[in-house]
């Protein structure tokens, strides 16, 4: 089954606090794990994506985790801000017969609080 | 600028009718991808083409079609088929079929009266 499972489904952060929004993989063909952001009305803009050959990537405040043996990774955004707030989805990439094709988790809707 | 757009962002369409929806992008990207967004479900592939003239269908192609006559354009016929069609349509493009960053349009809001 290719399925990503995404968790929580919204998130509200105290500006300055630290979000952390996690997501698990079944298939071990899966060989590229980006994270999207995406705001209302617009399409998803890669943020920051990630090999299973690295534990961890840091880009600015977004920093991925990840946990080959767990089949789990995560986004952590150090210093929210309310210019965060947004849909955040993970997703997994595959190569098939067709290319690659990405899997997308269900989106965790990110509100940052003054 | 260089991008993906899509046309219209907003559109609306009569039970038994089909619609299409129009992706462009200047990227001179090979590959390209419909996928469809709702609520609480995150997107799902509808279709997707490697190059011209070749397209293969998605996860979810059931009512829809798809035509690659040219580079830059891939646009998405939602058919009166589709049982239920309201939802945001999202186009994407990548450099090609083995390049994973896949860039999104602004998407395009269908909803059926």
């Amino acid at each position: 089954q290719q399925q990503v499972k995404q968790s929580p489904q919204s998130l509200i952060v105290q500006k300055g606090g630290i979000s952390i929004i996690n997501c698990a993989y079944e298939n071990t063909a899966f060989d590229y794990f980006p994270w999207y952001q995406q705001f209302p009305g617009k399409g998803p803009a890669l943020l920051i994506a990630i090999r299973p050959d690295v534990s961890e990537k840091k880009e600015g405040r977004f920093t991925i985790s990840f946990n080959k043996s767990a089949k789990q990774f995560s986004l952590h955004i150090m210093d929210s801000q309310p210019g965060d707030s947004a849909t955040y989805f993970c997703a997994a990439s595959m190569k098939t017969g067709g290319g690659n094709k990405l899997t997308f988790g269900t989106g965790t809707q990110l509100k940052v609080e003054l | 600028d260089g991008g993906i757009t899509q046309s219209p962002k907003y559109l609306f369409r009569k039970e038994g009718q089909n619609v299409t929806l129009s992706c462009e992008q200047n990227l001179n990207h090979d590959a390209m991808y419909w996928y469809r967004q709702d609520p609480g479900q995150g997107l799902r592939l509808i279709y997707y083409s490697q190059i011209v003239n070749d397209f293969q269908k998605g996860d979810i192609a059931e009512g829809y079609s798809v035509s690659r006559e040219k580079k830059e354009s891939f646009p998405l016929t939602v058919t009166s088929a589709q049982k239920n069609p309201t939802a945001f349509y999202l186009c994407a493009s990548s450099a090609g079929a083995s390049y994973n960053e896949q860039f999104f349009g602004p998407g395009t809001r269908l909803t059926v009266l």
